[in-house]
């Protein structure tokens, strides 16, 4: 099983420009989330789906869409970058008990300049 | 806003040095608690969960103190490969499937 992956691994942006982040998961979880990590910050949510079809904000939804049209797959959408969207983005999934572990992938490197 | 609250570091420590992580967490209706461990440019993945009655797993032993909504990470007989970074992780209330990450506690191990 490849478990989380995360497309692409890095990528630059210049300020307006948007992209996609992909998230997929073989492992049938039917909750996924979207973090983003600075230096000196815990991981913030930025959104997360409860099933295929549905999304939530998190803490941080600001400048940020997503999507779930299917059960492995999880977008995470910049419309116009900006600078202060420059982070390392990590999606992860679990079964969404409140008690089991939630898988992350490799994270995606994000430069806006 | 629900916090997770962990010393910084970073801890440096010779292999075989014993260290403890301390983390306070402020949701008092958090029923799940975890340590993640978290290498330089790397994604977060589970080192343990963290029960009421304690655990312990190898050299890592793990307890939580609900009423002073405390949770302590102990590792014995540090390796240099223990460096990382360790986050203190709970839910963000009862029934929440929504983790609260700590900044992390940075450890080196030294030869």
């Amino acid at each position: 099983n490849a478990g989380v992956t995360q497309t692409p691994k890095f990528r630059v942006l210049k300020t307006g420009q948007s992209m996609t982040l992909l998230c997929a998961q073989d492992m049938n979880h039917e909750y996924m989330y979207w973090y983003r990590q600075d230096p000196g910050m815990g991981l913030r949510l930025i959104h997360y789906s409860v099933g295929e079809g549905t999304t939530a904000k998190g803490e941080v939804p600001d400048g940020y869409n997503v999507s779930r049209l299917k059960k492995q797959n999880f977008l995470l959408g910049l419309e116009s970058a900006a600078p202060s969207q420059t982070s390392v983005y990590f999606c992860a999934s679990n079964y969404g008990t409140g008690r089991d572990e939630q898988y992350f992938g490799p994270g995606t490197r994000l430069t806006v300049t | 806003r629900k916090e997770v609250e962990q010393d910084p570091g970073p801890f440096n420590v010779p292999e075989g040095a014993t260290v403890a992580f301390n983390c306070t967490y402020s949701n008092s209706a958090s029923q799940s608690f975890f340590w993640y461990r978290q290498d330089c440019r790397k994604e977060p993945k589970l080192l343990m969960s963290v029960y009421s009655s304690g655990n312990e797993d190898g050299r890592f032993t793990a307890q939580l103190n609900r009423a002073s909504q405390y949770i302590s990470l102990l590792i014995r007989d540090s390796k240099l490969s223990d460096s990382a970074t360790y986050l203190c992780v709970v839910n963000s209330g009862a029934g929440s499937y929504q983790l609260t990450f700590g900044k992390g506690t940075k450890l080196s191990v030294i030869p």
